[in-house]
């Protein structure tokens, strides 16, 4: 089975902080991306990559930025946290196509 | 207006009845379509896909697709209290490499 793993469950960090969440997949997909999900929002894409080095930004990149040095591996960073980036953060990896999509199991972060 | 529309509930049904979840998209130009279930704290994962027009079953769900009305829905049969979960729609973006969400009906199944 694929796995996706986030490196953090629960997370708090004071407003100003630069954060950084980390994502692992062991299946060598192509594509990861970064969601974040909100009460009567839903899922939300942040961040995604097609490939290594490669990045593109997705409905709310504001405030977010991220790096993919590895195939294996796709960060988010929040540059200088913010209360309103409270909220859960989702990874995905897929391979080619969205048929694969597979989640890890969240980082659900606390900015005070 | 969200691409993908979902009516967020909560939706009861009793055990043993057939649940069913509705989802309406605003691209017409949108291929396939994922139903996720997720639990409370946990992550989504994937109960089925559908691309054609028609009904795709798999065990006690079936997934309908009318792409004339932009419409797809899920039909759980015999509901079971584990069924009791949020269900998420989603749809292909980005050459099918992507995937847009609704905001997630949430279903609970009454013993």
């Amino acid at each position: 089975d694929v796995k996706v793993t986030q490196s953090s469950r629960y997370l708090v960090k004071r407003t100003g902080e630069k954060v950084f969440l980390e994502c692992v997949q062991d299946m060598d997909h192509e594509n990861m991306f970064w969601y974040r999900q909100d009460p009567g929002l839903g899922l939300r894409l942040i961040y995604f990559s097609y490939d290594v080095k490669m990045k593109e930004k997705g409905d709310i990149p504001e405030g977010y930025s991220v790096s993919r040095e590895k195939k294996e591996r796709f960060s988010l960073i929040l540059e200088s946290a913010s209360t309103n980036q409270t909220s859960m953060y989702l990874c995905a990896s897929s391979p080619r196509t969205a048929y694969g999509y597979t989640f890890g199991s969240g980082t659900r972060l606390t900015v005070v | 207006q969200k691409e993908v529309e979902q009516n967020s509930g909560p939706l009861s049904v009793p055990e043993g009845a057939i649940a069913s979840l509705n989802c309406t998209y605003s691209d017409r130009g949108s291929q396939s379509f994922f139903w996720y279930r997720q639990y409370s704290g946990k992550s989504p994962e994937l109960i089925m896909f559908i691309y054609s027009n028609g009904d795709k079953e798999d065990g006690r769900f079936t997934a309908q697709l009318n792409k004339a009305s932009q419409y797809v829905s899920l039909l759980i049969r015999d509901s079971q209290p584990s069924d009791s979960a949020t269900y998420l729609c989603a749809r292909t973006t980005g050459s099918a490499r992507q995937l847009t969400f609704g905001s997630g009906t949430q279903l609970t199944v009454l013993p």
